[in-house]
């Protein structure tokens, strides 16, 4: 196990509605990343948090939205949800040290909007 | 634009055989490469990376992989098949320029699903 946990496990939304994910990152990691996995697809990347702050994000709209709290954790608030945000969502935190540090992954918390 | 390739949807092997999942990437600068294996309703786990230095990397459970710059590949081996290797498997690059921002997260290939019989 990575000691990356993420809540819940599984979800069931309506469209329209807001979800919010929670992710807590393994100790002593100082980033989070998010992505989203579909069926049968790879993840995508979503965005990247580095204290506290947003430092990269992928090919997807403004509501998808997150927050990094001081102790690390993290949150992926989704709003005006549609169909094809129904996916695997995965959080990933490493010790940015350099490029070269590999990320550890949670569970998983599988969306499905209805 | 960084990208990886698996072009295996899936990988059939015989228990006790040698397995190879093919992957080829493409990005601008030095490549930062890892091998991911998920198995069913888990998340992803780290099994090696290349970053520098010799071509063949050594990873968990005894897997392997080899970078081949000239070809742009990075094939994970493994000389002997175990049926508890069974699983999803995702390569996956980060452009060795970066680290952290989109440029420097991971972008995976679609997967190649390994199947190993007794």
């Amino acid at each position: 196990e990575t000691g990356v946990t993420q809540s819940p496990t599984h979800l069931i939304k309506t469209r329209g509605q807001q979800v919010t994910l929670r992710c807590s990152s393994q100790s002593g990691h100082n980033t989070v990343s998010w992505y989203q996995q579909a069926l049968g697809q790879g993840p995508q990347f979503i965005f990247q948090y580095y204290r506290e702050e947003e430092n990269g994000r992928g090919n997807f709209p403004p509501r998808f939205s997150g927050l990094q709290f001081p102790n690390y954790s993290s949150e992926l608030n989704v709003n005006a949800l549609e169909l094809d945000d129904s996916a695997l969502y995965l959080c990933a935190s490493s010790l940015v040290t350099s490029g070269g540090n590999e990320q550890y992954f949670g569970p998983g918390t599988r969306l499905t909007v209805t | 634009a960084q990208s990886v390739a698996q072009p295996e949807d899936q990988v059939n092997v015989a228990e006790g055989n040698p397995l190879t999942v093919k992957c080829t990437y493409s990005v601008s600068g030095n490549p930062y490469l890892f091998w991911y294996v998920q198995y069913p309703n888990r998340g992803l786990q780290f099994l090696l990376k290349y970053i520098t230095g010799d071509n063949l990397v050594k990873g968990s459970y005894g897997f392997e992989a080899e970078f081949n710059k000239s070809q742009t590949s990075f094939h994970l081996k493994k000389p002997s098949a175990l049926v508890s290797d069974s699983a999803l498997y995702f390569c996956a690059v980060r452009e060795g320029r970066y680290y952290g921002g989109s440029q420097g997260n991971l972008i995976f290939g679609k997967g190649t699903k390994l199947s190993v019989k007794p």
